[in-house]
Formats: C-alpha cells, sequence, structure tokens
C-alpha cells in the first residue's frame, strides 16, 4: 500500500527557533495534508495542499506541495511552547478515490521554554 | 457537544475478551471513519461508512474486528478475543462526506479510546 516516510521523526528546540519537517513518497499523491495531534487528542487538520507547488501558510506555519507531487514540506516560525505535539503528513489514498487518508507516522516536536 | 465523541476513553480488558467502542459523529456528517494508532506510531485505517452505502471494510487486520453503524449516526467497533497487540488508541472521524476537497469536507477526530489488554 502507499507509504508516508515523515523526517525527522522527533525534534527537540529552543522557544522562537525555527523548525522544518518533511514527508516524501513514493507515488504521487495529488493532496498533500499536514494534521497537528496534542496529548490525548485526535489529530486536527492544519494546512491542506492541492496543487504541486503550491506554498499556503497558516499564522506561523507554512506548507508546501512538491513539484514531483511525492513530498511536502512544514515550516513553523517562531516557535512557541504550545506547539508541542506530533505533526502527522497525510493524503488521500489514491485507490480509494480520495475516500480515506494514508497517514506517515508523525513528526513529534518538544520546544523548550 | 459539537465534536465527535468517543466512549469510553480508556478501556482495559483482559486477553481473550470482547470489547465495543463507541463512536457518536458530528450530526450530518455522512462519513465516518475508524483508525487504530499504535504507540510512536501513525494512524492506520480500519474501516469507513458512507451513508448507506456498504461500508469500505478494507482496513480491519483480522475478522476478529468489526463495526456497525446505524444510518448516520452512532458507530460502534467490536473486537473479539482480544490479543495483546491490540492494545492501541483508536480514533474515530466524521465529515460531511467521504472524497473531494479536504477542506470543503475535513475529518474531524475524536479524542480515541485508549485499549490496553493484559
Amino acid at each position: 500500500g502507499q507509504q508516508l516516510n515523515q523526517s525527522p521523526q522527533s525534534m527537540f528546540i529552543q522557544e522562537g527557533e525555527d523548525v522544518s519537517m518533511n514527508c516524501t513518497s513514493s507515488s504521487i499523491f495529488n493532496t498533500w495534508l499536514w494534521y497537528k495531534q496534542e496529548p490525548g487528542e485526535g489529530p486536527v487538520l492544519l494546512i491542506a495542499l492541492y496543487k504541486a507547488g503550491e506554498l499556503t501558510s497558516n499564522g506561523r506555519l507554512t506548507a508546501q506541495f512538491g513539484i514531483t507531487r511525492k513530498d511536502s514540506f512544514l515550516n513553523i516560525s517562531a516557535s512557541i511552547p504550545s506547539d508541542v505535539g506530533i505533526y502527522f503528513c497525510a493524503g488521500p489514498t489514491p485507490e480509494t478515490s480520495g475516500s480515506r487518508l494514508t497517514f506517515g507516522e508523525g513528526t513529534q516536536l518538544t520546544v523548550n521554554p | 457537544g459539537a465534536g465527535v465523541s468517543q466512549s469510553p476513553s480508556n478501556k482495559v480488558t483482559e486477553k481473550g475478551k470482547d470489547v465495543e467502542l463507541r463512536c457518536d459523529p458530528i450530526s450530518g456528517h455522512t462519513a465516518l471513519y475508524w483508525y487504530r494508532q499504535r504507540l510512536g506510531q501513525g494512524l492506520e485505517f480500519l474501516i469507513y461508512f458512507q451513508g448507506n452505502s456498504a461500508p469500505d471494510k478494507s482496513g480491519l487486520p483480522s475478522d476478529r474486528f468489526s463495526a456497525e453503524r446505524t444510518g448516520e449516526s452512532v458507530s460502534t467497533l467490536t473486537i473479539q478475543r482480544t490479543q495483546q497487540e491490540d492494545s492501541a488508541v483508536y480514533l474515530c472521524a466524521s465529515s460531511l462526506r467521504a472524497g473531494g476537497r479536504v477542506n470543503n469536507s475535513p475529518l474531524h477526530f475524536g479524542n480515541g479510546t485508549r485499549l490496553t489488554v493484559t
């Protein structure tokens, strides 16, 4: 089946630093999604990308849909303690006409105040 | 409430027992999904329901797993004869409909049921 590989697996940064994480696939995805999951909660959608090369921002978050359609990155600028959580990339599983999502294994972000 | 509600939030059970997990989706959402999240891993698709269509059960890992949904409301995920490898967080999500642009019909996740099989 489709697999999404995220890196790094975990990050430990100081408050105020910028963060970059990425997601790659061996297959083409037509949509890239970035979710954040906080402890004890379900994932929440942060950003959705629909076109190769698209760059989208949501506050301090910026995500890009790679030109090859096989990768995406998420940047967080000027990190704050509440950015702590697990960040997942996801995409609609192609063979299901997008009715379900394939998720990466996540990047665990820790922000030290 | 306005969100997806799951119960119980935590369940500890003995190996071999059956468990039933419940999901109350957002009212009006026709699509409902179950995912499993093992410790330190991503979400693994189990099953999804869309309106009155036959459910997509292709992610269920074994015949010990089953799920039902009554119309466009409550869903229950049943695991029979639980095994230790079933220990995980089981997440339910709902959306207005399946497919299409995610921004128009994003998945709303519940907080999950943490299942521990001893």
